[in-house]
């Protein structure tokens, strides 16, 4: 089955840290990988998508991710996190040529200053 | 900025009712999604629809149904509320089909459904 995991539930970072967001994923083929952040009483937002090309992927925020075929892994990064970076985030898989996206359970991350 | 945008922030039905959620987007997307968002289980599909008067089951789709029948509206129905339909329901929305399995999801803020 095809399927999307963020093995930590939440996280916590210091203000200035660097921060890193777990995902891996067990789907066929090439896909589409994404990742979307939930501030409270929010929807979700689009921070970043690899489809193809170089490995590490820059988005908003000052947020990037790294694709790792072999590990089949899209861990979120980065270099210095904000107290305003505190949200869910989720990570997402689209299979190769399909158009519904799975995603994790996400992972709450929280930045004290 | 496209937006998305649902009726209602807030809605408590009582089990049996027929509720509407309704969801209308702005930037002329041909799909639109529902899910549904529970603690621990991330994001669940419920329906999707690629145009007009088309729909298409997701991963989760008994107790529900949907109406598309203009192109920026999609309605999620529950026939007969139940109190395990209580929950966050987010509406979303993305580019035309060619380009839709890269292209970003589109969200509103969700509507949180309490069934009592």
């Amino acid at each position: 089955a095809q399927s999307v995991a963020q093995p930590e539930d939440q996280v916590n970072v210091a203000e200035g840290n660097p921060l890193t967001v777990k995902c891996t994923y067990s789907v066929s083929g090439n896909p589409y990988l994404f990742w979307y952040v939930q501030y409270p009483n929010r929807g979700l937002q689009f921070l970043l998508k690899y489809i193809t090309g170089d490995n590490l992927v820059k988005g908003s925020y000052g947020f990037e991710a790294e694709f790792n075929k072999s590990q089949t892994s899209f861990h979120l990064k980065k270099p210095s996190a904000l107290v305003s970076d505190s949200a869910l985030y989720f990570c997402a898989v689209c299979p190769h040529n399909t158009d519904k996206l799975i995603f994790g359970t996400g992972t709450r991350l929280q930045v004290f200053p | 900025d496209v937006k998305v945008t649902q009726s209602s922030r807030y809605l408590v039905k009582r089990t049996g009712e027929k509720v509407f959620l309704e969801c209308v987007q702005d930037m002329d997307h041909e799909n639109m999604f529902w899910y549904r968002q529970d603690p621990g289980l991330g994001l669940r599909l419920i329906y999707f629809s690629y145009d007009v008067k088309m729909k298409e089951k997701g991963d989760i789709p008994e107790g529900y149904s949907v109406s598309r029948e203009k192109k920026e509206r999609f309605s999620l129905i529950l026939e007969s509320a139940s109190t395990n339909q209580t929950s966050m329901y987010l509406c979303a929305s993305s580019q035309p089909r060619r380009g839709s399995y890269n292209s970003p999801l589109h969200f509103g803020n969700g509507t949180r459904l309490t069934v009592t």
